[in-house]
């Protein structure tokens, strides 16, 4: 079974980039989709973007100016950059991978990112 | 963008009752439908794709149905551990969009 390990720096100020990355372990990493999801505190979910294996990503129209999905498949790994940050995206963001386009059945554990001056 | 629109957005019920949960898309999605439990402090879920699709390792009292625009999601014989917060969404076209969310209590 898959399971994800996500770490990233959990406080930011507004303007700075957030940065998380998501290792994969126990499974194959190709022919898997990789997806960022958030929530905020109280708050349902949000999907932010998702990359396939051959590296093609889609992004929600609301961040897409400002978010990018990367893979590494060389260390198992994929990321999220989140630009110019503002306390509207305090959140606690989740890596998830799936067989599936946008259909995550792994996640990892969550990480809480506060942006706060 | 498609919305979901999940009722109710919360309920209170008792262990051993049969609960449905419902989910409506503002248009079709054919059958690109899943739902999320999420307990507090932790990662969704995932319970069922598909529309119907029970996810391995999932209770058989979880049922999902519909197609189109209306689903429902239905815990035939609720369990201590099944209060949660229950989440459809739809992976018929990006943006992927959540309901926001059926949150359920002990009564």
């Amino acid at each position: 079974q898959v399971q994800l390990q996500q770490w990233g720096a959990g406080l930011l100020k507004p303007s700075e980039t957030l940065s998380l990355t998501c290792a994969v372990y126990g499974g194959s990493f190709s022919g898997y989709y990789w997806s960022w999801i958030r929530q905020p505190p109280g708050k349902g979910l949000e999907w932010i973007g998702e990359i396939n294996h051959g590296g093609s990503t889609n992004y929600s129209p609301s961040l897409k100016s400002r978010v990018t999905i990367s893979v590494d498949t060389s260390k198992n790994q994929f990321s999220l950059k989140l630009s110019s940050v503002t306390a509207a995206d305090t959140a606690v963001y989740y890596c998830a991978s799936h067989l599936s386009s946008g259909l995550p059945s792994d996640w990892g554990q969550g990480t809480l990112v506060t942006v706060s001056s | 963008a498609i919305r979901m629109t999940q009722s109710p957005s919360s309920f209170s019920a008792s262990t051993g009752d049969r609960v449905t949960i419902t989910c409506r898309a503002s248009q079709g999605i054919a059958s690109y439908l899943a739902w999320y439990q999420q307990k507090p402090g932790k990662a969704p879920k995932l319970l069922i794709f598909a529309a119907s699709t029970l996810q391995s390792g999932v209770p058989s009292r979880f049922s999902g149905s519909g197609s189109g625009t209306d689903f429902t999601l239905t815990i035939s014989c609720l369990q201590s551990e099944d209060f949660a917060t229950y989440y459809c969404q739809q992976y018929y076209s990006y943006p992927y969009t959540f309901g926001q969310g059926t949150k359920l209590e002990i009564k």
